[in-house]
């Protein structure tokens, strides 16, 4: 089964500043690795898919980077509603598994 | 619009069996692997289990394997999840999901707004 732990656990920022969130697998997951974002009572929300594709819908101020083993989220300048928790997802083989995630608070 | 409307969840004493149910519109729902994601009371998110858009193949975590069956009947736009042997750790709130699969790209993205299965006695 292929890990990935997520950092930090939490992050604390203001609006307007940038967040960089990381996910790490514990073996290659080439490029098949998504991000989600999670408000409370809501479900996930694609955000990044295949590492650096931003789904549809999505502001550009969000981005992902990254391949094999080590990728990024990063949000230019947040916004009140960038607020949430952050799940990192691979689909490179089964089973499927996701990230504990990031809470991103304000600070 | 798109709707996945899941149902079935409840309270069930360890041991026992529950079926959730997730009613698909708004897509050609055979076209698509559906999946089951769950998530424990203030936890993070927990694959449970795929079927392929045929029903022809199925994957499950091994935290569910032998107490889950999953399945779909494409002619009434549903996926269902059969669990048993019901165990405190299974409490979560289960999405129906379309999500990235090894065999099924990312988008579209959908998912419902979960049905919550509580385990005590």
């Amino acid at each position: 089964e292929i890990v990935l732990t997520q950092s930090p656990a939490t992050l604390s920022l203001s609006p307007g500043e940038r967040a960089t969130l990381s996910c790490r697998a514990s073996q290659s997951v080439s490029s098949y690795l998504a991000w989600y974002q999670q408000k409370p009572g809501q479900a996930p929300r694609l955000l990044i898919y295949d590492a650096s594709n931003r789904a549809t819908g999505i502001p550009a101020r969000f981005s992902g980077s990254g391949s094999g083993t080590d990728f990024t989220l990063t949000i230019s300048s947040l916004e009140p509603e960038d607020f949430a928790v952050y799940y990192c997802q691979q689909r490179s083989n089964w089973p499927i598994t996701f990230g504990q995630g990031t809470r991103l608070q304000i600070k | 619009e798109v709707q996945l409307l899941e149902s079935g969840g409840g309270l069930v004493q360890p041991g026992g069996s529950l079926r959730l149910s997730c009613a698909a519109s708004g897509f050609t729902f055979s076209s698509y692997a559906m999946s089951w994601v769950r998530q424990a009371p203030g936890k993070g998110l927990e694959w449970v289990s795929t079927i392929s858009g045929s029903g022809g193949s199925t994957y499950y975590a091994d935290s569910v394997k032998g107490r889950s069956t999953i399945s779909r009947d494409n002619s009434k736009n549903t996926l269902y999840l059969q669990m048993n042997s019901l165990r405190a750790e299974d409490t979560a709130v289960y999405y129906c999901a379309k999500v990235p699969l090894v065999f099924q790209g990312p988008e579209p993205d959908y998912w419902g707004q979960g049905t919550l299965v509580t385990v005590s006695s």
